[in-house]
């Protein structure tokens, strides 16, 4: 079936750190699968991060990139420095957008602490 | 512009009850989606509808859970006699042409 696999948490990082956030997929009904990165910060609704549709494209936003490995089915999530606001919870997430399907499939979530 | 709007925040109710949770989706979205989160499970899509339409329940439990979207300002989630296992936090999300998804923050359900 369609799957996501993602780092468990917590993980717990210092400010100004490096991460990475694995994400695998598994997309046996899906032909040419989306992928996205959500983020629920402390107190808010899970929003999107970013998103890449098209395979073997990197997407970015507020220093996060991830790139869409289609022979690895990865969509790691990584960040050169990271900031205390970046303290949340992370959710991978496969779409079939094409299909005209709008349903995600989520990972479990990693939650992410940043230590000042 | 106001965001996707989920009440109650909480609810509490004793096993056997009935819980019918609300939700109104950004103004102008033609879709509404319904996921289950918990511990256990993660997050676990139920059901979405699109111009007020179901389209897909596929994640939806057979027996007690039913989906509504009598109009397109608001869509209900209704769980008939229920039992703790169904304690989670229920997420809607709307989503308009791009098929991003904007999320609520979600109603707390707790079965006692």
């Amino acid at each position: 079936g369609d799957s996501v696999t993602q780092t468990e948490g917590p993980v717990t990082v210092s400010e100004s750190e490096s991460l990475i956030i694995n994400c695998t997929y598994s997309a046996t009904s899906i032909a040419y699968p989306n992928l996205f990165w959500y983020v629920r910060y402390p107190g808010e609704g899970l929003q999107l991060l970013l998103k890449v549709i098209t395979a073997g494209q990197k997407g970015s936003s507020r220093g996060f990139e991830a790139t869409y490995n289609k022979e690895t089915t990865s969509f790691h999530l990584q960040k050169a420095s990271v900031q205390e606001s970046d303290s949340a919870v992370y959710y991978c997430a496969l779409g079939d957008l094409p299909s005209g399907s709008w349903q995600l499939i989520f990972g479990s979530g990693t939650q992410l602490t940043v230590m000042p | 512009n106001a965001g996707v709007i989920q009440t109650p925040r909480h609810k509490v109710t004793g096993k056997g009850q009935e819980a019918t949770l609300w939700c109104e989706p950004i103004s102008g979205h033609s879709a509404v989606f319904w996921y289950r989160q918990t511990i256990v499970q993660g997050l676990e899509f139920l059901t979405y509808f699109r111009n007020q339409a179901p389209i897909d329940d596929s994640g939806m439990p057979k027996e007690r859970f039913s989906a509504q979207m009598p109009n397109q300002s608001h869509s209900t989630l209704k769980i008939q006699s229920t039992q703790p296992q169904d304690s989670a936090v229920y997420l809607c999300a709307s989503s308009g042409n791009t098929g991003q998804l904007y999320f609520g923050e979600g109603s707390k359900l707790t079965v006692l």
